[in-house]
């Protein structure tokens, strides 16, 4: 069983759509994260989680928008979808830092922006 | 804004015990040492994390310095599968985020 599967795997759309990238986890984690990592390679967190409520937001553009049912889904939704969105987006969870450190990463959407 | 300085790359003979430097010379009491690597393609997987004991487990041994300030990162038996950009990430328990910097490129070769 996959631990954190992100849907979908890769994603082609026109600059100006509105796209959804699902995330779910299966570990019963109380803190799931939002990270971009860009044609550089570098793995930068966008958002933080905590049992549904958000806890990290770095300066992303508020055409990002996370939303979390539960605390098994962390979702994120992108308006207006521009060329520099473009990059493989990754969604983890953890326990509870405080009890635990090991997050688990899911295997990535590519977006790419056209 | 990592607090980590890691060589960008290095190779290593397969089979052969592989090293890993990491410096964190700014690194607060309370922070540990974490090691993540990232497969082409995949997702970062957890590798081990320490505070200042040496730590051991399946997949590598983590030596931390006495003052803390460097770590390295052994992998007993590298395999071609080994293969990845390992990343040395220094952070609290409860920072709710880990901050990613470039890592090494470490290229197992037969």
């Amino acid at each position: 069983d996959t631990a954190v599967s992100q849907t979908p795997k890769y994603l082609v759309t026109q600059m100006g759509n509105d796209k959804s990238i699902k995330c779910e986890q299966n570990l019963g984690h109380d803190t799931m994260y939002w990270y971009k990592q860009d044609s550089k390679k570098f793995l930068k967190i966008m958002f933080s989680y905590n049992n549904k409520e958000l806890i990290i937001n770095e300066t992303v553009p508020n055409r990002f928008s996370p939303k979390s049912p539960d605390k098994a889904h962390l979702n994120l939704h992108i308006n207006s979808l521009e060329l520099g969105d473009s990059a493989v987006y990754f969604c983890a969870s953890s326990q509870d830092l405080q009890k635990n450190t090991e997050a688990f990463f899911g295997q990535g959407t590519r977006l790419t922006v056209v | 804004d990592a607090k980590t300085t890691q060589p960008p790359s290095m190779d290593c003979a397969e089979g052969r015990a592989a090293n890993l430097p990491c410096n964190h010379s700014t690194i607060s009491g309370n922070e540990y040492v974490y090691w993540y690597r990232q497969i082409h393609s995949q997702g970062p997987q957890y590798i081990i994390h320490g505070l200042k004991n040496n730590e051991t487990n399946e997949m590598a041994s983590l030596i931390i310095t006495e003052d803390r300030k460097s770590s390295t990162l052994i992998l007993p038996h590298a395999t071609l599968r080994d293969t990845a950009v390992y990343y040395c990430i220094v952070g609290v328990l409860n920072d709710y985020k880990l901050s990613f910097g470039a890592g090494t490129t470490v290229t197992v070769r037969a």
